[in-house]
């Protein structure tokens, strides 16, 4: 079975500055796909960024980027220039690529993101 | 649109009593979930629906069930509450396998006493 892990419960940053939150993954399968959910206090699951295996290149969305190594199994999101509306919890998750499988989403326990002025 | 809407947003219900968490999709999306969060947790899917009248059990589907009469609405069964169910609900939907982001209600915190 595919376990998620995101071994920092809590992360701060200072506004303008960089973050990267960690995510580490466990799978027999090939091909997949990776992604990273904001949940702001809202509770809203909002999607930051995705990540297909199969492909070598980083995914990038504005200020948000990833640094997806495949064979060590990790995804780590990077935040650069962050603001004081990137505060959340982030959730890292995982979901099989299989064809005859659903798309069920796989969740790490999420790193708590706090943003000081 | 809409997109994935959940009544209610909050809820208290006694040990045994039963209720219905009600989850719309104005989007057309085949594909249909519930999950829940618990405390300082990640998100766990409870069940799941390819299509109207196709649904299946998830990682945690004990205590629930469903129905999908209709592409749009996904309605969660709690049948006899137990304290272990006090969680919040996120419903969510996505058009098909080949698009695959998943959108998020915006939850339904219950809490079992």
């Amino acid at each position: 079975a595919q376990t998620v892990t995101q071994s920092q419960p809590e992360m701060s940053v200072q506004e303008a500055e960089t973050v990267t939150l960690s995510c580490t993954y466990d799978t027999s399968e090939s091909d997949y796909y990776l992604f990273w959910y904001k949940q702001p206090p809202s509770r809203q699951m909002i999607l930051v960024i995705r990540q297909e295996a199969y492909k070598q290149q980083n995914a990038t969305e504005n200020r948000f980027s990833v640094n997806f190594q495949k064979a060590a199994k990790s995804f780590s999101l990077k935040i650069s220039d962050s603001q004081l509306g990137d505060a959340a919890m982030y959730f890292c998750a995982y979901r099989t690529r299989r064809s005859y499988n659903t798309d069920k989403l796989i969740f790490g326990t999420g790193t708590r993101l706090q943003v000081f002025p | 649109n809409a997109g994935v809407t959940q009544t209610p947003k909050f809820r208290i219900l006694k040990i045994g009593q039963s209720m219905t968490l009600q989850c719309a999709q104005d989007m057309n999306h085949n594909y249909m979930y519930w999950y829940r969060q618990d405390p300082g947790m990640g998100l766990k899917l409870i069940y799941y629906s390819v299509g109207a009248g196709i649904t299946d059990k998830g990682e945690v589907p004990n205590g629930y069930n469903v129905s999908r009469s209709t592409t749009e609405d996904f309605p969660l069964r709690l049948e006899l509450a137990a304290p272990s169910q006090t969680s919040v609900y996120f419903c969510a939907s996505s058009y098909s396998m080949a698009n695959y982001e998943q959108y998020f209600g915006p939850g339904t915190r219950l809490t079992v006493t």
